[in-house]
């Protein structure tokens, strides 16, 4: 079946830092890839997305590439701010959402 | 873009009572809509797939009888909880689907953290 894998957290950063989040998948087909963002007490916010093999999604500094060959679709921010602190969830759609672990970043001032 | 709330945001109740949660969609139509479980520090499992005007579909181990939907509009979607006990305490999110394959897209609502006592 499908399945997501993301790098476990926590991460924890100084403003302005480079920002990685692995993603993995495994799927049958050829689903749509996501990124969602949960900021603390809240629901699920799209990040961005990718619906097909190299394209690339990109949202607030973002961008991720969906990579057919490595199947994976990892988040980069280049320079990360505070208020990117919340919880990163890599998910890929193919009828339903399959969601990765969820990643907790904490960035700090 | 596209709203998605939730109500109650937060419940608290003694064990043995039912709980309803809404879902609606405030500015489109939502044919299918999603109820999701999520634990603490964890990822979200879905529970089941509610369609306008049909039965939910639920996802293997989860119970139909203890979490009831109903899906009796377009923009309305609910999950009741049944002789609630603390072990169903968690934060109930809902989404629903938007568009038509493969461009759909579900959007989420705020989420209700349920504590059972």
């Amino acid at each position: 079946g499908n399945s997501v894998t993301q790098m476990e957290g926590p991460v924890t950063l100084s403003e302005e830092a480079f920002l990685t989040i692995n993603c993995t998948y495994t799927a049958t087909g050829y689903p749509s890839l996501f990124w969602y963002v949960q900021y603390p007490g809240e629901g699920l916010q799209l990040l961005l997305k990718a619906t097909k093999a190299d394209d690339k999604g990109s949202n607030k500094g973002f961008e991720a590439t969906y990579r057919k060959e490595t199947t994976s679709f990892h988040l980069e921010k280049g320079s990360v701010q505070v208020s990117d602190s919340a919880v990163y969830f890599c998910a890929l759609n193919d009828y339903k959402l399959s969601f990765g672990a969820g990643t907790t970043v904490t960035v700090r001032a | 873009g596209a709203v998605v709330s939730q109500h109650p945001s937060r419940v608290i109740c003694k064990s043995g009572t039912s709980v309803k949660i809404e879902c609606r969609s405030l500015d489109f139509q939502a044919t299918t809509m999603f109820w999701y479980r999520q634990f603490p520090k964890q990822s979200l499992m879905l529970m089941a797939t509610s369609n306008e005007g049909s039965k939910a579909t639920y996802e293997q181990g989860v119970e139909k009888d203890k979490f009831l939907i109903n899906h009796a509009s377009l923009t309305l979607s609910t999950l009741t909880v049944t002789s609630a006990h603390p072990e169903d305490s968690s934060f109930y999110i809902c989404s629903a689907l938007t568009g038509t394959s493969p461009n759909n897209e579900q959007f989420f609502g705020p989420g209700t953290r349920l504590t059972v006592l």
